[in-house]
This record gives structure tokens, sequence and C-alpha cells, in this order.
């Protein structure tokens, strides 16, 4: 089956603990996203990747990190400096060209910090 | 630069009657626009997409939109709601410029009464 993996669905996190979030995708996408979602404001850009070895910051970057060493995968760091991490985290893929074609998204990590 | 607003953060409809999911954007360039649905603690789902052809769009599950270039408007429309309809529905818009990235609005959501 086609599609994109988030691991793990749910994941709780200690004050001034790093957590690094999951997602694979075997579509043959470029471009990754990394998206987070809070009740009543839609979602908000974290990262995004066009090509492996390569990232931009989004709209709310500070707190985390990615890396993308592999074409298929794309982890979330959610680091200490990141003083309110508990949302809903998407991630999303797709083909880098054309810019009409759609995301695809992963069925969601939620973070809580405890 | 793109945005999208949609107009009800909340919408309540009866079980068989019409569903009406009001989206405006806002972009530099001929955009791609994308209605999403999302049920509770999962990830998105394309209903449908506009990439320049015909204005008028069919999704999936019913639903439909019409690309209005006068208006900068992108409503979605659904004949008869069915209970399973009830979700968060989210407007989004991609051109050009953004080079793929998607600029999601804040979400309805849509409850169905029996």
């Amino acid at each position: 089956d086609g599609g994109i993996t988030q691991s793990p669905k749910y994941l709780f996190r200690k004050e001034g603990q790093n957590v690094t979030l999951s997602c694979e995708q075997n579509l043959n996408h470029d471009a990754m996203y990394w998206y987070r979602q809070d009740p009543g404001q839609g979602l908000r850009l974290i990262y995004y990747s066009q090509i492996v070895n390569d990232f931009q910051k989004g709209d709310i970057a500070e707190g985390y990190s990615v890396s993308r060493e592999k074409k298929e995968s794309f982890p979330l760091t959610v680091t200490s400096a990141q003083k309110n991490p508990t949302a809903f985290y998407l991630c999303a893929s797709s083909s880098r060209q054309p810019w009409n074609t759609e995301a695809f998204f992963g069925q969601g990590t939620r973070l809580t910090v405890v | 630069a793109q945005s999208v607003t949609q107009l009800d953060s909340h919408v309540s409809v009866s079980e068989g009657t019409p569903v009406l999911l009001r989206c405006n954007y806002s972009s530099s360039y001929s955009p791609s626009l994308f209605w999403y649905v999302q049920h509770p603690n999962k990830g998105l789902q394309l209903l449908l997409k506009y990439t320049s052809a015909a204005t008028l769009v069919k999704g999936i599950n019913g639903f439909e939109a019409e690309f209005k270039k006068s208006e900068t408007s992108f409503h979605l429309t659904k004949p008869s709601a069915h209970m399973s309809d009830a979700a968060e529905y989210f407007c989004v818009v991609s051109d050009a410029d953004s080079w793929g990235k998607l600029q999601f609005g804040a979400g309805t959501q849509v409850v169905v009464t029996p």
C-alpha cells in the first residue's frame, strides 16, 4: 500500500525533553512537509523539504528541527526550546513539480507535554 | 503572497439538506485550489482540486466546488448532507510563487443533525 506513515500515534513529552516524530513515505515524492494543528487555527507549516539534503523553515520553525537524509524519510524533532509543543502534528508529501499537485497526509501524531 | 479565508468556522445542517462551505482566496498568480476533509484525530483527505481546467470541479462523496475568479471564491457544496459528512473541512491554495507550499484556511467544522 502506498502512503505516508507517521509514528507514534500518541507521544508524551516531559518538560525539557527532546522528542522525534517519524514520517516515512513510499510514494516516491520529492517534497515533504510538517504541519502543526491547533484547534481553530488550521494547519501551520513548520518545515518543508523539496529535495534530499535540503529543507526550509516554514512559518513556525522555532523550537523544531528536521533532517532529510533519505527521500523516504523526514523526521521532526521537537526540542526543549519549543515552549508550547502540545498539538497534533501532520506530515505530508507531494510531487515537487508541478506545483498544482495535491499533498498526501499521514494520520498524525498527537504530542502532549506531561 | 497567497491567503485563504473560510467565512464560517462552524456550519450546522440537517441530514438530507444542502451543504455550503464558503472560501475566498488571494493569490498573485493563477492558483491551484483544494478542499480537504479531516475526521477527528485523522489525517486529511483530498475531496477535490481546481488546477485551471474546468471551473466546476466534482469530487468524492458527492461534493463539488466552483472556481469564480471574479469573486476570488471557491465554495464547496453538496446537495444532500449525510451523517458521515460531519467533519472539519479545509480550503487550501497553492501557486507558482509558493513552490508547492500549501496555504490553509482556518477550517470549517460541519455538524449534521438527524
